[in-house]
């Protein structure tokens, strides 16, 4: 099946601090990627849509100035995390649609990132 | 937004069959059944895809009535490995945003 890698697999941050998640479709061209995010014991909470060379949509309630999607190229997103304060203490995870614009809900996710802030 | 709705735990025990369970009364004529496996710390996993009727693969069956409001996880033979949470996804018809929903947690207990 299509890969997707996330990278970093975790961090660590102080608060303030900004940080950087990527996202990379290694065999596949991902017109179109999520972003989630999920906290202990709960399910993922999509956060936005990233299109290619398009802004992205955020969720309502996804401070679109506070979690910066940049989506550049056809195998690259980038998730960032700015001024991180303990809250954003999270597990991030990206997600991309192979088949983007038909819809057969067939989704590949990267590992997850897991973010702590101090 | 085609939501989903599943129990939220069970339990089984090592080499049972399972099945779960999840409801979906609006989902779209062109939205695709879609289930996935989440360990912890671990991205969700692709187990098995289906519109209608029965799909099966080499682990798992997925059940699908003719309208297309509900679907069965099927596991055969449970192991302690299959202990996890199982999300049933719909596609958005309109966005293709994927919702999940609160997912089933299974424990395999020996």
């Amino acid at each position: 099946g299509a890969v997707v890698s996330q990278h970093p697999s975790w961090v660590i941050c102080k608060s303030g601090t900004s940080v950087k998640i990527e996202c990379r479709s290694l065999d596949f061209q991902a017109t179109t990627m999520f972003w989630y995010r999920q906290f202990p014991k709960q399910s993922l909470m999509l956060m936005a849509t990233s299109n290619e060379g398009s802004k992205a949509t955020y969720e309502q309630g996804v401070e679109k100035d506070k979690f910066l999607i940049n989506h550049a190229s056809l195998t690259l997103s980038t998730l960032t995390v700015t001024s991180a304060h303990p809250e954003d203490s999270s597990f991030y995870i990206c997600s991309a649609s192979v088949l983007a614009g038909k819809n057969t809900g067939e989704l590949f996710f990267g590992e997850g990132s897991r973010l702590t802030v101090l | 937004l085609a939501k989903t709705t599943q129990p939220i735990s069970m339990d089984s025990y090592e080499g049972q069959e399972v099945n779960i369970t999840c409801s979906h009364n609006n989902i779209a004529t062109n939205d695709y059944i879609t289930w996935y496996q989440q360990f912890p710390s671990q991205g969700p996993r692709f187990i098995i895809q289906g519109y209608k009727t029965k799909v099966t693969n080499e682990v798992a069956s997925l059940f699908i009535p003719a309208d297309r409001k509900s679907s069965t996880l099927s596991l055969p033979r449970v192991s302690l490995s299959d202990t996890a949470v199982y999300y049933c996804l719909v596609g958005d018809p309109g966005t293709y945003k994927y919702i999940f929903g609160t997912g089933t947690r299974l424990k395999v207990l020996a």
